[in-house]
């Protein structure tokens, strides 16, 4: 089965410190996705990437960049980590087209305290 | 916009019952796909069912099915037969065709009682 690989389960940073979550997928997929996920709120998107050096800010882009210089992995970056950005981050993948069937492949979260 | 209701934040369901989560949808699109992702403990989320709204029959898979509701905008999740490894956090998500945008509620945690 495909897997989604996150760097850190936990991480904890201080303010103002650059914070770097990476994601690795083995499944050759073109779709990848940050989550944020917190309580009460669900999952909401950070950033897509349809592809390698493609990407497109979700609803809550703020805060953060992204990089995916190759297919399998996707990074999101805290430029200047705030105390807001505590959360639970999770990483999906996708296959496009009919094989897909639409299901995204999620890894296990990073969930960062940013003090 | 689309948006995704789900009402309960908590169920709890005995051992070996049913039980049914609730998720409602706002969405002018006809093509469109409903999903329901289970999150347990180790926190990796994993797809249990998938229904394409130009598919009137519901979806199952083996104790899981839904009932689509399409014209009343509703996609609940029933859970037959229990099991302490339902205990997780059940989120509704919505994708509308030919986007990548998945819109998830803000999940339902399910308790399973001994």
């Amino acid at each position: 089965d495909v897997k989604v690989t996150q760097s850190s389960r936990y991480l904890v940073k201080r303010t103002g410190e650059k914070v770097f979550l990476e994601c690795v997928q083995d499944m050759d997929h073109e779709n990848m996705f940050w989550y944020r996920q917190d309580p009460g709120l669900g999952l909401r998107l950070i950033y897509f990437s349809y592809d390698v050096k493609m990407k497109e800010k979700g609803d809550i882009p703020e805060g953060y960049s992204v990089s995916r210089e190759k297919k399998e992995r996707f990074s999101l970056i805290l430029e200047s980590a705030s105390t807001n950005q505590t959360s639970m981050y999770l990483c999906a993948s996708r296959l496009t087209g009919t094989a897909g069937s639409g299901k995204l492949f999620f890894g296990s979260g990073t969930q960062l305290s940013v003090l | 916009a689309q948006t995704v209701t789900q009402s309960q934040p908590e169920m709890s369901v005995q051992e070996a019952e049913t039980v049914t989560l609730s998720c409602t949808y706002d969405t002018s699109e006809s093509d469109y796909y409903l999903f329901w992702y289970k999150q347990p403990p180790s926190r990796q989320m994993i797809l249990v069912i998938r229904q394409e709204a130009y598919k009137q029959q519901n979806a199952t898979e083996n104790r899981f099915s839904v009932n689509f509701q399409k014209a009343a905008k509703s996609f609940s999740l029933k859970i037959s037969d229990s099991q302490l490894g339902d205990a997780a956090m059940y989120f509704c998500a919505y994708r509308s065709g030919g986007t990548y945008k998945y819109i998830f509620g803000t999940g339902t945690r399910l308790k399973v009682l001994a």
